[in-house]
């Protein structure tokens, strides 16, 4: 079993839906990133949270560190959405690095 | 731009043959990692620096990788002996990991093709 989980693999979604990714994992951490990836692109963070919840823009993100668990939420989606999202956990479970999701592939049509 | 550089951004090259990768780190942050990311997959831990010391390898750094960060500012990662199975995308990322913000910026990254 990997030590970050996400759900779903593959997302598809139409312009203006509401989207959720999951994250779980087993390890105990001192943050999580939600990070971003475009085709051939290289990633960008989107958040790093350690507790409840933060916000930027369309993007909500949520963690619950007693359930071990993450929720990387996109309101009013759009086509630029489009990407692959990854959750990556740091922390003293973890050493001094982080470790990955396999991404969640991200795909809203127009 | 003061983000975090890799050069090359793409590099070809054949079975046998030794690449280097360089990486800048933003200025100011001390820590400095080396992750690799193969088509379809989250990226995986290779390596990072503290400074100029490297504190931890992954099992995944065989013998024919080495990391160096001389001056404990900018990093390199050579690979020896260019394997197939190395062809991926090598991903570099710096913290400042100065009181809690230990936030890791990434680099645009380099893909190795190795034919």
């Amino acid at each position: 079993k990997n030590e970050v989980e996400q759900s779903p693999q593959n997302l598809t979604a139409q312009e203006g839906e509401f989207i959720t990714i999951n994250c779980s994992y087993s390890v105990g951490i001192s943050a999580l990133h939600w990070l971003q990836q475009h085709p051939g692109g290289g990633i960008v963070s989107l958040f790093m949270l350690s507790s409840g919840k933060k916000k930027h823009g369309r993007l909500i993100a949520t963690i619950n560190i007693q359930e071990k668990h993450s929720s990387l939420h996109i309101t009013a989606s759009h086509p630029r959405d489009s990407a692959v999202y990854i959750c990556a956990v740091f922390g003293p479970g973890n050493g001094n690095k982080l470790v990955f999701g396999a991404g969640t592939i991200l795909r809203v049509k127009s | 731009d003061t983000g975090v550089s890799q050069d090359p951004r793409h590099k070809i090259t054949k079975r046998g043959q030794n690449v280097t990768f360089r990486c800048d780190p933003i200025s100011e942050h001390n820590r400095l990692y080396w992750y690799r990311q193969t088509l379809g997959q989250g990226p995986e831990f290779l390596t990072y620096f503290q400074n100029e010391a490297q504190l931890e390898k992954s099992r995944l750094l065989s013998d024919r990788f080495s990391a160096e960060r001389p001056k404990g500012s900018f990093s390199t990662l050579e690979i020896q002996r260019t394997e197939q199975g190395d062809s991926a995308m090598y991903l570099c990322a710096s913290s400042s990991h100065s009181g809690v913000d230990y936030e890791q910026y990434f680099g645009p990254g380099t893909r190795l093709t190795v034919t």
